[in-house]
Order: C-alpha cells, then structure tokens, then sequence
C-alpha cells in the first residue's frame, strides 16, 4: 500500500507568518501534485512537481520535490486569510502503478487569521 | 482547465434507498474517476469509470455497492446502493485530459449523508 504522510494535519496561524507543509512517502512517484480544496468545492491544481529536486514558485508558494521524488514540501510566504483551505498532496505512478492513478495525503487544514 | 459538473451538490437520504449522483464533463476529459472523501480528510479513490464497460474498482470496493455508468466519453453515473450511514461522505468526479496524466480535474462533490 502507498501511503503519503502529511504534515501538519491542521494548522493556524496569523496573517503575514510563513508556514510549510510536508509530504513524505516511502514510494517513488512520477509526479507530485498539490491541490487546494474550499469548502463545498473540489480540489483545485496547484502545481505538478516531476523532476527530483525540481522547485516551483507561484507567487507566494514555493513547492520543492525531493531528490529522490518520494517528498515533497510547500512553501507559503506571508500567508493571507484567502489561503485558508485544504492543502492535498497527490503522488502518481508510485511504486510503478499506473500514472493516472493518484495516491492523495491525508490534507493539511490551513486557517489563516486575520 | 477543462469542466466538470456534478449533480446534486448535496442531499439527505434513508438507509436502504440508492442515490444516484451524475457527472458530466466537458470533451477534453479522457479518463474519468469517482473518489469519496470525508470533510477535510483525504480522498480514497473507489473506480475507474470506463466508457462502455464495466468500470475498475480498487479494493474494498464492489460493483453491487456502487455500480457506475459511464455511456459515452462525457457523461457518468456513480450510485450509492442500499445507503447505511457509514456512506455519509462526500462524492467526487475527477477526469484528465488526453496525454495530460498529471492533473487533475474535480466536480464540486456531492455531500451526501445518510439518516
């Protein structure tokens, strides 16, 4: 069984502090994506993560694969109340499994207080 | 990004009645899904929908329990059957597009609970 391991599972935190979620697993991926749900809403893609050690920036998210693509880490700078959410963490094709199959992480509950 | 509509958003429903909750997608999705998660937890992947064919169920999941329809490449049922409150959760539609295997696309969920 793949499981992804995320952390912290709930975090709250005041407007303008930075703060890192993390996504680890025994399994090698093909890609790592983040999604972010709102309530009543599905997740939304953020960002695929492929190459070992790759780093991608949106904005104020900054995401980093591991070197060994069996991690991943996202970054938020500065947080806002509007990145309150669900932060998801996927992985595709772990442990030589299809790569349309997602294996999803347990989700991080992001609350950012104003 | 492609478009995925899901139906109903929501709804409240007897143990031992069936629900049937419809996905439609827009042509740029290939592959389509059907996921269940509990508030703010993970989402568990329940099939595969095929079009034309019986769908692909991961473990701990049976056709019996949630028979799924996919008729064309657009278009797809899941339903829940002989509901007992443990299937309170919410429904997610997923699809990808051609060739395009790392991102996922969702429905907005059906939060279905069970009385």
């Amino acid at each position: 069984t793949q499981l992804l391991e995320q952390s912290p599972q709930f975090l709250s935190i005041q407007e303008g502090e930075n703060l890192t979620v993390y996504c680890n697993s025994s399994s090698v991926f093909s890609s790592l994506q983040w999604y972010r749900q709102e309530p009543g809403e599905g997740p939304v893609l953020l960002v695929t993560v492929v190459t070992g050690g790759e780093v991608k920036k949106l904005k104020r998210l900054t995401f980093q694969f591991g070197d060994a693509r069996k991690d991943s880490s996202l970054h938020i700078t500065a947080a806002q109340p509007g990145d309150t959410g669900l932060y998801l963490c996927a992985g595709a094709g772990g442990s030589g499994g299809s790569n349309y199959k997602l294996t999803f992480g347990k989700g991080t509950l992001l609350t950012v207080n104003p | 990004s492609a478009v995925i509509s899901q139906k109903p958003s929501r709804d409240i429903c007897q143990r031992g009645t069936s629900l049937t909750i419809q996905c439609q997608v827009d042509s740029q999705v290939t592959m389509m899904f059907w996921y269940r998660q509990q508030p703010g937890q993970s989402l568990t992947l329940i099939a595969t929908a095929n079009q034309g064919s019986e769908a692909t169920y991961e473990s701990g999941f049976v056709i019996d329990k949630f028979p799924i329809s996919r008729p064309n490449l657009t278009f797809s049922t899941l339903t829940v059957s002989n509901m007992s409150p443990e299937d309170s959760s919410i429904y997610l539609c997923s699809g990808i597009r051609q060739g395009v295997w790392t991102e996922a696309f969702f429905g907005q969920g059906t939060r279905l609970t069970v009385v």
